[in-house]
């Protein structure tokens, strides 16, 4: 069974900071995800990926499959961007099961 | 379209009381899956379905039962509730790797 550990639990920074959240896994995977999830609100996926890095606006999502380690990064943080982030991973086969990581709550101050 | 939807959106039952959460798609999707999370655990898989009536256990199925009789919907129900299934209950569906999440059922049990 994947072990998937996520440091740290908790973050706060003051808006404009540069964030990092980090993700490391015992066993090869498939695939890695990086959800989000505002306060009592529903879960949606930020990125998946396999190799290298992505981008979208100010997040930025990298891992290191050698290393079984993943970032994601937020630039110039918002208040809006206060969420519970999860990372999940896919470890392949049929069903395309996911294993999550317990969340790293970041609050971003104005 | 409406993609994953779940009712009842919030619920309070005694312990011994029995219910049926309903999870949908519109997505044509094969797979479905029931997670539960709790404070400071993460989500974890409770049953999954890998296409229409076919269901298999996931990290936690005791105390919960699953159908899928239909392609578009995931039934979990609970026989007998007890206090410890007090959570908030998502679904998701999935293609293949990216899963899309419900809103989720807060569920309490007195």
């Amino acid at each position: 069974k994947n072990e998937v550990e996520q440091s740290p639990q908790n973050l706060t920074a003051q808006e404009g900071e540069f964030i990092t959240i980090n993700c490391s896994y015992s066993v090869g995977i498939s695939a890695l995800h990086w959800l989000q999830q505002h306060p009592g609100g529903g879960i949606v996926s930020l990125f998946m990926l396999s190799s290298g890095k992505k981008k979208h606006g100010r997040l930025i999502a990298t891992i290191n499959i050698q290393e079984k380690h993943s970032s994601l990064h937020i630039t110039a943080s918002h208040p809006r961007d206060s969420a519970v982030y999860i990372c999940a991973v896919s470890s392949g086969g049929s069903n395309y099961k996911l294993t999550f990581g317990k969340g790293t709550l970041l609050t971003v101050n104005p | 379209n409406a993609g994953v939807t779940q009712t009842p959106k919030f619920r309070v039952l005694k312990t011994g009381q029995s219910m049926t959460l309903l999870c949908a798609q519109d997505m044509n999707h094969e797979y479905m899956y029931w997670y539960r999370q709790d404070p400071g655990m993460g989500l974890r898989l409770i049953h999954y379905s890998v296409g229409e009536g076919t269901t298999a256990k996931g990290e936690v199925p005791d105390g919960y039962n699953v159908s899928r009789l239909k392609k578009q919907n995931f039934l979990l129900g609970l026989e007998s509730a007890a206090p410890s299934q007090t959570s908030v209950y998502f679904c998701a569906s999935s293609l293949a790797e990216a899963q899309y999440f419900g809103p989720g059922t807060r569920l309490l049990v007195l």
